[in-house]
């Protein structure tokens, strides 16, 4: 089935610092996700993307739909301690129920 | 407004018992789905609906079955549990495909 290859797995940052993850696919999505979880809570949407080069942002949270439809990037700027947690992408096909998630990337920041 | 609510939040049980996992959601969306999270694997869909009286297998629906009879409400039920169900179970909504799930806070079921 498809599979979405998220990285860094981790990352151990100080305070302050820009953070960089990103999502890639063997295959295209009309859709991608971010999402934060928080130990023992569900996944809270962040930013959505449904056009291919769409660059999104949310606050200090900024997002790319990549152009190939096959992959994704969250950049985090000026890291704060909240900022912990796990995130995770997922990617959509139109008219799928299914979102495809990448294995999450785990943020600890050091203060 | 409460969103999507799931109980209980922590389950232990025998192998071969079942049990039935509750999810209900106060925004009158269609979508529904249930999800399974293991560690390093991200979240698998086990069940979907589009909407009352529709259910439909997703990824790893084996050991599980689902009905939706309202639109609030989407129970997930395991028939008899095995040790490889021990996971987090997270339920899903939206109003529309394509747009955005909001998650429950979750059940962590562990199966001895």
């Amino acid at each position: 089935g498809q599979q979405l290859n998220q990285s860094p797995q981790s990352m151990f940052i100080q305070e302050g610092e820009d953070v960089s993850m990103n999502c890639t696919s063997s295959s295209i999505f009309n859709t991608w996700l971010w999402y934060k979880q928080d130990p023992g809570e569900g996944p809270v949407l962040l930013i959505a993307l449904y056009k291919a080069g769409e660059l999104t942002s949310n606050g200090r949270l900024t997002a790319q739909f990549g152009i190939t439809r096959k992959d994704s990037f969250l950049n985090i700027s000026a890291s704060i301690p909240s900022d912990v947690g796990i995130y995770f992408c997922a990617g959509q096909l139109w008219g799928a129920q299914k979102l495809v998630f990448g294995q999450g990337t785990r943020l600890t920041i050091n203060p | 407004n409460a969103g999507v609510t799931q109980t209980p939040k922590f389950q232990v049980l025998k192998t071969g018992q079942s049990m039935t996992l509750q999810c209900a959601q106060d925004m009158n969306h269609e979508y529904m789905s249930w999800y399974r999270q293991d560690p390093g694997m991200g979240l698998r869909l086990i069940h979907y609906s589009v909407g009352a009286g529709i259910t439909d297998q997703g990824e790893v629906p084996n050991g599980y079955n689902v009905s939706r009879s309202t639109t609030e409400d989407f129970p997930l039920r395991l028939l008899s549990a095995a040790p490889s169900q021990t996971s987090v179970y997270f339920c899903a909504s939206t109003i529309s495909t394509g747009g955005g799930y909001t998650f429950g806070s979750g059940t962590r079921l562990t199966v001895v």
